[in-house]
């Protein structure tokens, strides 16, 4: 059984659009997070989650909006994609919030924007 | 089916000491790649060494390097002269032609004072 899965695997979209990439956890996590890993390689911190609230928020534009209608979800919402916005996207979860629990990560979401 | 394995769940090493962090990977595949990332209290994901399938020298970032043994399905992360900073959780992860990534389950890493 996957532990985090994601959907989709790829996804092509015309600047301008709108586009949600889904997360699902099925290990009864708490904690839910989103990270872009960009063309470098270089994998950066979006999101957290910590049963459906907010804790961490760094500073992406107000485009990305993420929704965790429960535990075991957490959706990202993209409006308006820009070129700059073409990457790969993580999701991943742990058991709680404090720094010491093991992170799960998701297969990735590779988004192209044209 | 491709996994990452890092079976050392922690560690804990005297400062300015060197420390090898272990991670085996299973692939059948010829070109791929390979990262080290430290990941620090806040989550975020530093990207400390990478290494391309097809090279066969060691990738090296200052107090970084790799030992690489691609028959044996190894990718060391050598750690010299350690410093307090370098505490944090270490992921190994494997990148295919595909872009698709695994991660280990990561290594704890402290450094004592």
């Amino acid at each position: 059984d996957t532990a985090v899965s994601q959907t989709p695997k790829y996804l092509v979209t015309q600047m301008g659009n709108d586009k949600s990439i889904k997360c699902e956890q099925n290990l009864g996590h708490d904690t839910m997070y989103w990270y872009k890993q960009d063309s470098k390689k270089f994998l950066k911190i979006m999101f957290s989650y910590n049963n459906k609230e907010l804790i961490i928020n760094e500073t992406v534009p107000n485009r990305f909006s993420p929704k965790s209608p429960d535990k075991a979800h957490l959706n990202l919402h993209i409006n308006s994609l820009e070129l700059g916005d073409s990457a790969v996207y993580f999701c991943a979860s742990s058991q709680a919030q404090t720094s010491t629990d093991t992170q799960y990560f998701g297969p990735g979401t590779r988004l192209t924007v044209l | 089916a491709q996994t990452v394995t890092q079976s050392q769940p922690e560690m804990s090493v005297q400062e300015a000491e060197t420390v090898t962090l272990s991670c085996t990977y299973d692939t059948s595949e010829n070109n791929y790649y390979l990262f080290w990332y430290k990941q620090p209290p806040s989550r975020q994901m530093i990207l400390v060494i990478r290494q391309e399938a097809y090279k066969q020298q060691n990738a090296t970032e200052n107090r970084f390097s790799v030992n690489f043994q691609k028959a044996a399905k190894s990718f060391s992360l050598k750690i010299s002269d350690s410093q307090l900073g370098d505490t944090a959780m270490y992921f190994c992860a494997f990148m295919n032609r595909d872009d698709k990534i695994i991660f280990g389950k990561g290594t704890r890493l402290h450094i004592l004072p």
